[in-house]
C-alpha cells in the first residue's frame, strides 16, 4: 500500500472560490503528478514536478497552479473555481527513474 | 495531443473468457509499457509491466503482449473473473502520458 494522501477526499465550493487541494507523500519520491479524471474517464496530465522547486506545467494546467517547496508535498490551487473545474483530481509519486507511479485516493471537486 | 492511443473504450467478457486491451504509441524513446488498474472510487494501481527488450510478460492471468516493431503492446486476462471488472489504463514512459482507458465488465 502506497503512502500517498490527499486531502480534502470531497470539497463542494461556490464559484469564483479559491481553493488548495493537498498532497503528501512520506515514501521520499522525487517525482510527483496532478491528473484530472472524470470518473472512469481518461486521466489529464496536469502538472508534475522532479524534485523540489522544480514544476512543469502539463497538457491540462492553464487555471491551476502547483508548488513544490518540499519534497512530500505537492499542493494544488485552484484561483477562481468554476462548474467546469467539477471532477476528480488524482496525485501520484514515482521513484526516480522507477517509472512505477503510485496514485492516492483522489479529491472529488464540485463547483456549484 | 495523445501518444497512446488505447482501444476498446469498453469491454464485456464473460467469466472464464479471454479480456484483450490494445495500445498503441508513437515515441520510440519510450521504454517502459505500465498497465494500471483502477476500481470505481480509486485511484489506479500499477498492475503489470514491460519494457522493449521482451516480447511478453506474464504475472498469473495477466499477461502483456508487446511488438516493438509495430509499435503496440496488449494486455490479456485470461479467466475473466467479475473481481477483474474495472477501468484499465495502458502508458508509456518516458512520457507518463496514458492511454484513454478502457471500461472491462466481466459477466457471470
Amino acid at each position: 500500500e502506497a503512502d500517498i494522501y490527499q486531502t480534502p477526499r470531497y470539497l463542494v465550493i461556490g464559484t469564483g472560490k479559491k481553493i488548495t487541494l493537498e498532497c503528501s507523500q512520506t515514501m521520499g519520491h522525487d517525482k510527483m503528478y496532478w491528473y484530472q479524471q472524470d470518473p472512469g474517464m481518461e486521466l489529464h496530465l496536469i502538472h508534475y514536478s522532479y524534485g523540489v522547486n522544480s514544476t512543469e506545467k502539463g497538457d491540462l494546467s492553464s487555471e491551476s497552479t502547483v508548488s513544490r517547496i518540499r519534497t512530500e508535498h505537492f499542493p494544488l490551487t485552484l484561483e477562481s473555481a468554476r462548474p467546469s473545474h467539477t471532477s476528480q483530481y488524482l496525485c501520484a509519486s514515482e521513484e526516480h527513474d522507477a517509472y512505477e507511479q503510485y496514485f492516492g485516493p483522489g479529491t472529488r471537486l464540485t463547483v456549484t | 495531443q495523445q501518444q497512446v492511443k488505447q482501444s476498446p473504450q469498453s469491454l464485456i467478457v464473460q467469466k472464464g473468457g479471454i479480456s484483450i486491451i490494445n495500445c498503441a504509441y508513437e515515441n520510440t524513446a519510450f521504454d517502459y509499457f505500465p498497465w494500471y488498474q483502477q476500481f470505481p472510487g480509486k485511484g489506479p494501481a500499477l498492475l503489470i509491466a514491460i519494457r522493449p527488450d521482451v516480447s511478453e510478460k506474464k504475472e498469473g492471468r495477466f499477461t502483456i503482449s508487446f511488438n516493438k516493431s509495430a509499435k503496440q503492446f496488449s494486455l490479456h486476462i485470461m479467466d475473466s473473473q467479475p473481481g477483474d471488472s474495472a477501468t484499465y489504463f495502458c502508458a508509456a514512459s518516458n512520457d507518463m502520458r496514458f492511454g484513454a482507458g478502457t471500461r472491462l465488465t466481466v459477466k457471470p
